[in-house]
């Protein structure tokens, strides 16, 4: 079965600071991930997704994530972070067979608080 | 995501009536699925639609029924609401091409209190 987890709930960084919001995840065969971020009242908003190639993908607003197979993680990294990070942060799967395509599965979310 | 509207934004009800939330795209999508958020739950997939004639439970369809009626509309009801009901509601889009591997677009949310 499918799986993501994302350990923190809450990850605090004074701004400035780089930031890592973490994620592992379990699929069979290979993995498809992304991050998604939240705003207060408002809907997900895609950042970056990770299919093939160069582990280190880069996304929107300055953040990037590492693709480690071996460790079966996908962490979000910023190196300087924003009052305007703050936001709640989902990482998301879904399998590459094809009887998997079609649907995400989706982390618990971690809250990210920067302050000035 | 402006494309993606839902209605209503707010919904106080009562336990045991009926309740119907909508969703419309304008992304041309074919692909429209419904999640529910709970706190330290995430996202949890309700129910999804790959086009109008195809229809899916996801995790939790339980109480939950869905209406396919065009490719841009994909309704949510409640038939009976109960309080554990309570959550916040989001509808989302994909296009069926492979090469968008699923990057979802979400609508702003139906916040659903059931007392």
């Amino acid at each position: 079965a499918q799986s993501v987890a994302q350990p923190e709930d809450q990850v605090n960084v004074a701004e400035g600071n780089p930031l890592t919001v973490k994620c592992t995840y379990s699929v069979s065969g290979n993995p498809y991930l992304f991050w998604y971020v939240q705003y207060p009242n408002r809907g997900l908003q895609f950042l970056l997704k990770y299919i093939t190639g160069d582990n280190l993908v880069k996304g929107s607003y300055g953040f990037e994530a590492e693709f480690n197979k071996s460790q079966t993680s996908f962490h979000l990294k910023k190196p300087s972070a924003l009052v305007s990070d703050s936001a709640l942060y989902f990482c998301a799967v879904r399998g590459a067979l094809w009887n998997q395509g079609g649907k995400l599965i989706f982390g618990q979310g971690t809250e990210l608080s920067v302050k000035p | 995501d402006a494309d993606v509207t839902q209605t209503p934004r707010n919904r106080i009800t009562k336990t045991g009536k009926r309740i119907m939330l909508e969703c419309s795209q304008t992304k041309g999508h074919d692909r429209m699925y419904w999640y529910r958020q709970d706190p330290g739950l995430g996202l949890r997939l309700i129910y999804y639609s790959f086009d109008v004639k195809d229809i899916n439970k996801g995790e939790i369809s339980d109480g939950y029924s869905v209406s396919r009626q065009a490719q841009a509309k994909f309704s949510l009801s409640l038939e009976s609401a109960i309080p554990n009901q309570t959550a916040l509601y989001f509808c989302a889009t994909s296009d069926d091409r492979e090469i968008s591997y699923n990057e979802q677009f979400f609508g702003p949310g139906t916040r659903l209190t059931v007392l």
